[in-house]
This record gives C-alpha cells, sequence and structure tokens, in this order.
C-alpha cells in the first residue's frame, strides 16, 4: 500500500530558530512531491520536488527530494511567529488518476515569540 | 486567493442525515478533486472528477457520491452521515487530469467546509 509518512508529528520552536521536517514515501511509480502550507483551512503551496538532489528555495524555506532514500526534508531558516502551520506533504504518483495527491499526517509546527 | 470557492462553509449535521457540499472550482479548470481531512490528520482522496466524469476514487464507501456540471463546478454528497465522517472537506482544481508542472497546471485547493456530525 503505498504510504507518506512525516515526521516529526509536532514541534514547538522560538523565533530565530532552524526547523528541518522530514517526510518519507514508499510507494510505486514516483512522479513528484509537494510541500504545503496549512495555516487555517485551504493548503497553500510551497513547493514541487520532482528530480533528487535539487533544491528549492523560497526566501527563508527549502527543500530537497532523495529518491534513492525516498525521502524528502523541508528546512525554515530565522523562523517567524507567522511559520507556525501545519507543514503537509503529499506525492503524486504516475498511475494515479489525474493530480491525486497522497498526503503524510503533517507536522505542526509552533513558532513561540 | 486561489479561485477556488467552497460552500458552506460550516455545518452541522444529525448522524443519519445526508450533506451536499459545493466547489466552484478556478476559471478554466476542469479537474475537480475532493479530500477528506480529519482533525489532526493529513487530506485523504476521496474522487476526482474531469470533464464531468468520475476520473479515479479513494478508499471510500459508495454514500459519498458526487457530480460535476458543465460549468466545471462540483458536489459532494454524502449519505446516511456517521459521526466519523465530522472533517474538513477540501476541494482542488486544475486545468489536466495529469498534465506536466510547474508549466501551469497547479493543483489549487479552496477554504474547505467544516462538517461536524452530532
Amino acid at each position: 500500500e503505498d504510504k507518506v509518512v512525516q515526521s516529526p508529528l509536532s514541534l514547538v520552536v522560538h523565533e530565530g530558530d532552524t526547523v528541518t521536517l522530514n517526510c518519507s514515501y514508499e510507494v510505486t511509480n514516483f512522479r513528484s512531491l509537494l510541500w504545503y502550507k496549512q495555516e487555517k483551512k485551504a493548503p497553500t503551496f510551497l513547493f514541487m520536488l520532482t528530480s533528487s538532489g535539487i533544491e528549492k528555495k523560497s526566501g527563508r524555506l527549502s527543500s530537497i527530494l532523495d529518491k534513492k532514500e525516498l525521502f524528502s526534508i523541508l528546512n525554515i531558516t530565522a523562523t517567524q511567529t507567522g511559520d507556525s502551520a501545519i507543514y503537509l506533504c503529499a506525492v503524486i504518483m504516475i498511475k494515479a488518476a489525474g493530480n491525486k495527491l497522497t498526503f503524510g499526517g503533517g507536522t505542526r509546527v509552533l513558532v513561540k515569540p | 486567493e486561489t479561485g477556488v470557492t467552497q460552500s458552506p462553509t460550516h455545518l452541522i449535521k444529525t448522524r443519519g442525515q445526508q450533506v451536499t457540499l459545493r466547489c466552484s472550482s478556478q476559471s478554466g479548470h476542469n479537474t475537480v478533486s475532493w479530500y477528506q481531512q480529519a482533525l489532526g490528520q493529513g487530506p485523504q482522496f476521496i474522487f476526482q472528477y474531469y470533464r464531468e466524469e468520475e476520473n479515479g476514487r479513494g478508499n471510500f464507501p459508495p454514500r459519498f457520491s458526487g457530480l460535476q456540471f458543465p460549468n466545471y463546478s462540483s458536489e459532494l454528497n454524502v449519505n446516511a452521515l456517521e459521526l466519523d465522517d465530522s472533517a474538513l472537506y477540501l476541494c482542488a482544481s486544475s486545468l489536466y487530469p495529469g498534465g506536466d508542472f510547474p508549466s501551469g497546471n497547479t493543483i489549487y485547493f479552496g477554504e474547505g467546509s467544516w462538517l461536524t456530525v452530532v
């Protein structure tokens, strides 16, 4: 069965800290891995990763994919209280119906002032 | 703003009742997917519609059904509601069922509908 697992489940940090979130997957016909930030309701798109070893960067956020070891990490540097959210990773498989996303359980991040 | 709107935003239903949730996809998007997100969990794929036809289904019973209309808006219907159906229901729209990223086929989520079954 296709599986996407995120760790840790939750973490609490202080402003300025660096956070590393993990996403491992066991799926057939992997195509891409996506990271989303969910603050209240709608997940908002952060990154899409398809190739191994190529870092994607957006401001203080960065992400990389390892297709050999089947995982991805999302880094947030110099955290701010506005980074408090649930971070979701999701996998798209080639065989999947259209754009079906298989999500992990999410990591809840709380950044304290 | 993703251009994907869902209604209602919150609703409370009694066990055994039926509910209809609605989604208007972003202009021009012909594919709509529905996800169920229980508290503390990641979203789970329910089904997807492409050009008014079901195009894939997750592990949900038949009492979860859907429709897509010619304008690509969509409905999710749940019959015989159970307490475990309480969740955030998310609608996501995209342009093609399996297009290329990041050439324009991005998946946009709506704000969701919170369903509480009592």
